[in-house]
């Protein structure tokens, strides 16, 4: 079944390490989306990407990093540099042009301890 | 600027219709999108509007969209409890193509 997978569900971090968060798809989407969610802030945007090798910052990128050097995946590293990294981390794709619906993973949740 | 607005919290009884609302900012838009998030999970498309039409009907899901205010609203019919969740506005902008801004998120409390 085609979809969209982050893993892991759950991931601790010790303070100051990096980690990266993995988000697959396989509905051969152009456009994929990391988010991150905090208690009443809704979804933020991190970094978003509308092809291969092409990425963009969102409004939070500050301590984040991404690649993009395959169609299907779209991973997100929390770097020692992200202050507050704890919260619930998002991954989307939108096929591209006109098209529609953007496809949800489960998330990830992300706990420093 | 870039900015979904929604207000946080609404509260009804079961059987009745609930309106949840939303305001966006940049009139580049070209969709606009309601979202439902259960505990825990991620989110699931309830329906979408694209920014050249006033009114979608799905079932118990009508959507309203004034553009000349840049309001859009979500209105179920005959709330259930299963409908109790986080409901969130998004727009698809043109003028940065494919950027997806989600508002904060209405959490829908259904009494039974």
């Amino acid at each position: 079944d085609g979809g969209i997978t982050q893993s892991p569900k759950y991931l601790f971090r010790k303070e100051g390490q990096n980690v990266t968060l993995s988000c697959e798809q396989n509905l051969n989407h152009d456009a994929m989306y990391w988010y991150r969610q905090d208690p009443g802030q809704g979804l933020r945007l991190i970094y978003y990407s509308q092809i291969v090798n092409d990425f963009q910052k969102g409004d939070i990128a500050e301590g984040y990093s991404v690649s993009r050097e395959k169609k299907e995946s779209f991973p997100l590293t929390v770097t020692s540099a992200q202050k507050n990294p704890t919260a619930f981390y998002l991954c989307a794709s939108i096929l591209g042009g006109s098209n529609t619906e953007a496809f949800f993973g489960q998330g990830t949740r992300l706990t420093v301890v | 600027g870039e900015d979904v607005e929604q207000s946080l919290f609404l509260s009804v009884r079961e059987g009745d219709s609930s309106v949840i609302n939303c305001t966006y900012t940049d009139s580049s838009s070209t969709y606009l999108y309601w979202y439902k998030q259960e505990p825990g999970a991620g989110l699931q498309l309830l329906t979408y509007i694209f920014s050249n039409m006033d009114m979608k009907q799905d079932q118990r899901l009508t959507v309203l969209l004034n553009k000349k205010d840049k309001h859009l609203s979500l209105r179920i019919a005959d709330t259930q409890t299963g409908d109790s969740a986080i409901y969130f506005c998004a727009e698809r902008l043109t003028s940065n193509t494919g950027k997806l801004i989600f508002g904060q998120g209405t959490t829908l409390q259904v009494k039974p």
